[in-house]
């Protein structure tokens, strides 16, 4: 079982739509969790941190579930620019960094 | 400012022979990390430095690769001698503590 499982893609959905992505998580002592966003051949780039009270930036939505071993990100009121390669990120033991497989993004008009 | 400077962006090179990665991280970071991606294997952590120092290098695939941090603005990821399954874009990314990092270009690694 991979340490950082991520839901399998692609997502394809239209402008304005909801979506939600999903990513499980193996070390219950994982302290830290990221989403992180990666466009086509550039670098990732810190979306946003998750906490287990839930935290939102604007249209972003990152939830912990420390005990089921999971975390989400919801994005609404999809745009095209959002389009991209969504990475989860668990961190262990301070430094250790685990990134998902990542789930690509399509958004359409 | 700068962000995470690496060089080259791109390599090709020859079964066999020494490739050289370089990172300039972020000034004042305190932590250093060096990762490889691949479509088959995802973004996979190679090494992290914390004040210079190797810290975890248990993702270093085989003894062909070997990592450096002289000072705590250089650091180097050297493949000796390389294969064609090196074939990756190498990231190198710094971070101010155990949060967020800040990830370089890339350089992407060719292997023939």
């Amino acid at each position: 079982r991979k340490e950082v499982e991520q839901d399998p893609g692609p997502f394809n959905v239209p402008e304005g739509a909801t979506v939600a992505f999903n990513c499980t998580y193996s070390n219950s002592a994982s302290q830290s969790f990221f989403w992180y966003r990666q466009d086509c051949r550039k670098e990732p780039k810190l979306l946003m941190s998750v906490y287990s009270s839930g935290n939102e930036d604007g249209r972003f939505t990152a939830q912990l579930n420390r005990a089921s071993q999971y975390i989400s990100l919801l994005i609404r009121d999809s745009k095209l620019s959002d389009s991209a390669t969504y990475l989860c990120v668990v961190l262990t033991g301070g430094f250790k960094t685990i990134f998902g497989a990542g789930t690509r993004l399509f958004v359409k008009a | 400012d700068a962000g995470v400077i690496q060089s080259p962006r791109h390599e090709v090179t020859e079964m066999g022979q020494e490739v050289t990665l370089r990172c300039k991280p972020i000034s004042g970071h305190n932590s250093l990390f060096w990762y490889r991606q691949t479509m088959m294997r995802g973004l996979e952590l190679l090494i992290y430095f914390n004040n210079n120092v190797p810290i975890d290098d248990s993702g270093m695939p085989e003894d062909r690769f070997s990592a450096k941090m002289p000072n705590a603005s250089f650091s180097t990821l050297k493949i000796q001698p390389s294969e064609p399954r090196d074939s990756a874009v190498y990231f190198c990314a710094s971070s101010p503590g155990a949060d967020e990092q800040y990830f370089g270009p890339g350089t992407r690694l060719t292997v023939t």
